[in-house]
């Protein structure tokens, strides 16, 4: 089966634009997260779905990013108005997240690498 | 708070040597250990995760990991190291709230020489 798919793989924008990222969880998982990879500040939580519950959106860094998720499926990370800082890798990740979900593994995208000139 | 740490930065070991990764970790509660991969340009790959039960966990591509209660350590480990094995490897512990997400440590960087 697919694993968990993200596009674009690479985007550079400018200063100031706004840019979506979006990622395609494994069929059937509930839980999915964006994490943030970037130098000097290693690998963060952005946010957190869970089913049809209200997201976890206590790592976003700013009110410029948020996300959505619809249907239960596809995951989009908007970020407005970028600044040189944004530039990382964003990886999204899935897990079955059932209750009693603490031992489900997180299987991860292969990230978008964001350059924000 | 949950939190893991990976004391180096790199680690430099000959193929066919063992190899060892180290991360302790810091939980209040029954801690959720987990270790993950990463190749150049690519996603993290899950390889090993402790929950409960015996402390050596085998993993995927001959690793496996030692969870170390009285040391708070959850080392990763393989007998024989290959030169494809040169990656970047994260610990990480799941977080004690409502979320599961992941606390990572700060990256391992593993190369093995021919």
């Amino acid at each position: 089966g697919a694993g968990v798919s993200q596009s674009p793989s690479n985007k550079v924008t400018e200063k100031g634009k706004d840019v979506e990222l979006r990622c395609d969880p494994i069929s059937g998982h509930t839980a999915l997260y964006w994490y943030r990879q970037s130098l000097g500040q290693g690998l963060e939580f952005l946010i957190y779905f869970q089913g049809n519950s209200a997201p976890d959106k206590s790592g976003l860094p700013s009110d410029r990013f948020s996300a959505e998720r619809t249907g239960g499926s596809v995951s989009t990370l908007t970020i407005q108005r970028t600044q040189q800082e944004d530039s990382a890798v964003y990886l999204c990740a899935s897990s079955s997240g059932l209750a009693g979900g603490k031992s489900n593994e997180q299987f991860f995208g292969p990230g978008t690498r964001l350059t924000v000139l | 708070a949950q939190s893991v740490a990976q004391p180096e930065d790199q680690v430099n070991v000959a193929e066919g040597n063992p190899l060892t990764v180290k991360c302790t970790y810091s939980v209040s509660g029954n801690p959720y250990l987990f270790w993950y991969v990463q190749y150049p340009n690519r996603g993290l790959q899950f390889l090993l995760k402790y929950i409960t039960g015996d402390n050596l966990v085998k993993g995927s591509y001959g690793f496996e990991a030692e969870f170390n209660k009285s040391q708070t350590s959850f080392h990763l480990k393989k007998p024989s190291a290959l030169v494809s094995d040169s990656a970047l490897y994260f610990c990480a512990v799941r977080d004690g709230g409502a979320t599961n997400k992941l606390i990572f440590g700060t990256g391992t960087l593993l190369a093995v020489q021919p």
